[in-house]
């Protein structure tokens, strides 16, 4: 089963710029979370879809937007870039869901893509 | 105030010996527990979960969670230079999916 993939792997923008960031989940996941890596605040939490629907956010400006397509792939953009958005962002998949109706398979393990290493200059 | 507690290290073991990792956290409604191993310039992946109190095994790794105190540590046995990485503790409170991570620990297995 191919895993979590995201795209681009790089990216350098300058401030004020805005950028769209791709992921596509591990096939039959249905939630896709997003996630800001720092050497400074470590990984932080920025929010999560599930079946198209904005389910948790995380503690971050309004620049920070996601969506959700109706076969799960995830895009997350960030508008007005600022330069302490460099970072390295992470998407997560998971099956989603509560814990009653996925039986006995942890619902909500969550595996990462490669990440998107954004570089604002 | 960091709700998932970790520290930083590093933590420097010989090869073979056992790894003891810890992490605390503060929401007493955290339902969900996971250890993810992270590589320099790699993302996290994920190598234990665990969601009742006790312990979990899974090969050389055994993950014990104490829901009273709070903590929830990772055991690595026979501990392998490759297994040097930063470790990295997450918590899931809600029924959704918003994990919150620790800083993580540096391990250091030296041959």
């Amino acid at each position: 089963k191919a895993g979590v993939t995201q795209t681009p792997r790089y990216l350098i923008k300058t401030r004020g710029q805005q950028v769209t960031l791709s992921c596509s989940p591990i096939s039959g996941h249905r939630s896709v979370s997003w996630y800001q890596q720092t050497p400074g605040q470590g990984l932080q939490f920025l929010f999560e879809y599930f079946s198209e629907t904005q389910r948790n956010k995380g503690n971050f400006p309004g620049r920070f937007s996601g969506r959700q397509f109706s076969n799960s792939r995830s895009e997350m953009n960030v508008s007005t870039l600022e330069l302490g958005d460099s970072a390295l962002y992470l998407c997560a998949s998971s099956l989603g869901g509560r814990r009653g109706t996925s039986g006995r398979v942890p619902y909500n393990e969550q595996f990462f893509g490669p990440g998107t290493r954004l570089t604002v200059l | 105030q960091k709700e998932v507690e970790q520290n930083s290290g590093p933590l420097s073991v010989p090869e073979g010996a056992i790894a003891s990792l810890n992490c605390t956290y503060s929401d007493r409604g955290s339902q969900s527990f996971f250890w993810y191993r992270q590589y320099s310039g790699k993302s996290p992946e994920l190598i234990m979960s665990i969601y009742s109190n006790g312990d979990k095994e899974d090969g050389r790794f055994t993950a014990q969670l104490n829901k009273a105190s709070q903590y929830v540590s990772l055991l690595i046995r026979d501990s392998q230079p490759s297994d040097s990485a930063t470790y990295l503790c997450a918590v899931g409170v809600n029924a959704g999916n918003m994990l919150t991570f620790g800083g993580g620990t540096r391990l250091m297995v030296k041959p």
